[in-house]
């Protein structure tokens, strides 16, 4: 299965300010997710990360709040912007692998995002 | 819309005893079934997956889960857990033709000795 380096793996932020996190995958992948983990909660989607266009959000996040790029295959950077502490999370890169009824999902290790 | 239900928020099992994890989900069409596990301060690891076929499918680390369309489940099993088991297990659904993967609350599994 693919190896997805994300970056940075945790971060303490101030207020006000935007994050970008990276993640980059060892192969060549079609599809790509961003997810966000709060704290002692589930995963939710943010968004499908589009190379070549804009990513398709989820009802409840917006482009302006998360700015995501997709330049290649192989990279995609979600920004966390304005921060306060309620983005307080962990957000994770996904990728989805094979095709047909024999896919599965790989997950980076994650960014901690703490917000001050 | 799709959606998936663990009804356990955190389970507590003896070291050696055997483990059912609860998944039940809701989706239009064939579901595709995933578990995963995420160990503290880890990310999620896979642990099996169902698309079709034999409805007991087997994964890594001893676990099994079945399949029963008739009620809409797909639980986790192991028959002797271990202490390295300890860990919050996700279960998450998609299906043919739709990339998102939505995911359970999650269980907190704790082993005492």
């Amino acid at each position: 299965s693919a190896v997805i380096s994300q970056k940075p793996s945790r971060d303490i932020c101030q207020r006000g300010t935007s994050l970008t996190i990276q993640c980059q995958v060892d192969s060549q992948v079609t599809m790509m997710f961003w997810y966000r983990q709060q704290p002692g909660q589930s995963l939710t989607l943010i968004a499908t990360a589009n190379q070549g266009s804009e990513a398709t959000y989820e009802s409840g996040f917006v482009i302006d709040k998360f700015p995501i790029s997709r330049p290649n295959l192989t990279f995609s950077t979600l920004t966390v912007s304005n921060m306060s502490p309620e983005d307080s999370s962990i957000y994770l890169c996904s990728v989805r692998e094979g095709t047909g009824g024999g896919y599965g999902y790989t997950f980076g290790s994650g960014t901690r995002l703490t917000v001050v | 819309a799709q959606s998936v239900t663990q009804p356990d928020i955190h389970i507590t099992v003896s070291e050696g005893a055997s483990l059912e994890l609860r998944c039940n989900y809701s989706y239009g069409a064939t579901p595709y079934l995933f578990w995963y596990v995420q160990s503290p301060g880890q990310g999620l690891q896979l642990l099996l997956k169902y698309f079709s076929g034999d409805t007991l499918v087997q994964g890594i680390k001893g676990f099994e889960a079945e399949f029963k369309r008739s009620q809409s489940s797909f639980n986790l099993r192991k028959p002797s857990v271990h202490w390295s088991d300890a860990a919050e297990y996700f279960c998450a659904v998609s299906g043919f033709g739709n990339e998102k993967l939505t995911f359970g609350t999650g269980t907190r599994l704790t082993i005492i000795p």
